[in-house]
């Protein structure tokens, strides 16, 4: 069965960055994206960015240009997102997600897997 | 301030039905993108209701529906359950941004 298994929780202090991991199982990692998505405590989704797992090309979301750094690594079917420059407002919890799309007919672009999410705590 | 607009709550009585309303641009749901629905429960990860606008993941039960027309959609939910009190989010793709855009989600309140 598809999974994706996020690293754990990471308390930083602000100005530092935070890297957090998402390991993909039960289907072939390069043929599907990867998208990111931030949820502020008691707050909505927000997207950040997307990868290709397949060749490492990167989208990111306006607000999070500069700052956010999405790679991967094929050998263990990991995705990875970096948020440098960290903020007390950054605080939240980051959750990977699959994203079912075909390109050539434009179907669907949903996310179909999500990881379990990922809590990122920034403070002094 | 997110891109695709929801109310933020709506509340119905068991086995009452409710509906949420999503609504967009011309640079996303106008522009014929497909609409998607999530639901989240309390302290859980999103989990995927609806997708391409009114397709039922397996196990989701056929209480939860959806619909879309211009620049919006609906999600209605039938014979509502306790056990559907969660948050619920639009999604669709925008092509101004080259990637998902979300609403800021409704909270249901099963009275």
């Amino acid at each position: 069965q598809v999974q994706l298994v996020q690293s754990g929780a990471e308390v930083k202090k602000p100005g530092a960055s935070a890297r957090v991991s998402c390991r993909a199982s039960g289907y072939t990692f390069t043929n599907f994206y990867i998208h990111w998505i931030r949820q502020a405590p008691g707050q909505g989704l927000e997207w950040m960015g997307w990868i290709n797992p397949n060749s490492g090309d990167t989208d990111y979301a306006p607000k999070f240009q500069g700052r956010v750094t999405l790679t991967r690594d094929t050998s263990i079917s990991t995705a990875y997102m970096e948020l440098s420059r960290l903020r007390s407002d950054d605080t939240a919890i980051f959750y990977c997600a699959r994203i079912y799309y075909h390109p050539l007919t434009g179907y669907g672009y949903y996310l179909d897997y999500w990881g379990q999410g990922t809590l990122v705590t920034v403070s002094s | 301030q997110s891109v695709l607009t929801q109310p933020p709550s709506v509340s119905g009585a068991p086995g009452q039905r409710v509906t949420i309303s999503c609504t967009g641009s011309s640079s996303n749901i106008g522009a014929t993108y497909d609409v998607h629905w999530y639901q989240q429960l309390p302290g859980a990860a999103p989990k995927l209701l609806i997708y391409v606008n009114n397709n039922r993941p397996s196990g989701v039960p056929d209480r939860f529906s959806g619909s879309k027309s211009g620049t919006s959609a609906s999600l209605a939910i039938t014979g509502l359950q306790a056990e559907d009190e969660a948050d619920y989010y639009c999604q669709s793709y925008d092509r101004s941004l080259n990637g998902a855009v979300f609403g800021g989600g409704t909270k249901l309140t099963v009275l």
